[in-house]
């Protein structure tokens, strides 16, 4: 059975500091991989994607694959209130469905 | 990316009714899902809506409660029939195109 595993948190990060979130996974052949952030009582919104190994940065977030590892992570650049939610990370292979983490809950600290 | 609005937003209904909601897509998607959660947890599939043929489930949710309908590659429909307190949940349509998958705003229902 496919898992995607996540500290559930909470998380506290002061207001300025680099928020690191973490997601293992357990198939070796998933090829897409996601994180979701998902404010209290709204849906999930994507803000990251990555396919390959490496880095991949977009504004103040990082996303990192390490395929050999089977982990990918979140980085959040000066941290702000703002960012306090709950990150799901979510991998798949091809067309099949989406496997979700249980998402770990960050509080960004005034 | 793709934006996909939901009818309703939320609903209160009476134990034994049933409730159609609607997902519509901007745009031409490969594939929608349904998904259920329940507060404080993360999401679960109930099932992929195929267009032109019968819903995919997942284990534990069956046709006869949870009837999907998707006539074309923007719509579709989930009824939830029958209804207990227990399907009390927040209930999401998903749409995938390409790689990427974003979700509706969810209808939030309420079974008294």
């Amino acid at each position: 059975q496919k898992e995607v595993e996540q500290n559930s948190g909470p998380l506290s990060v002061p207001e300025g500091a680099i928020a690191s979130l973490n997601c293992t996974y357990s198939d070796r052949v998933s090829q897409s991989f996601f994180w979701y952030r998902q404010y209290s009582g709204k849906s999930p919104e994507l803000i990251m994607s990555i396919y390959s190994n490496g880095d991949k940065e977009d504004g103040r977030f990082t996303a990192q694959l390490n395929k050999a590892s089977q982990y990918v992570s979140l980085l959040i650049r000066d941290s702000q209130p703002s960012d306090s939610a709950t990150y799901l990370c979510a991998v798949t292979y091809g067309n099949e469905k989406l496997t979700f983490g249980t998402g770990t809950r960050l509080t960004i600290i005034p | 990316s793709a934006v996909i609005s939901q009818k309703p937003s939320r609903d209160i209904c009476q134990r034994g009714t049933s409730l159609t909601i609607q997902c519509q897509v901007d745009s031409q998607v490969t594939m929608m899902f349904w998904y259920r959660q329940q507060p404080g947890q993360s999401l679960t599939l109930i099932a992929t809506a195929n267009q032109g043929s019968e819903a995919t489930y997942e284990s534990g949710f069956v046709i006869d409660k949870f009837p999907i309908s998707r006539p074309n590659l923007t719509f579709s429909t989930l009824t939830v029939s029958n209804m207990s307190p227990e399907d009390s949940s927040i209930y999401l349509c998903s749409a995938r195109g390409g790689y990427e998958q974003y979700f509706g705003p969810g209808t939030r229902l309420t079974v008294t």
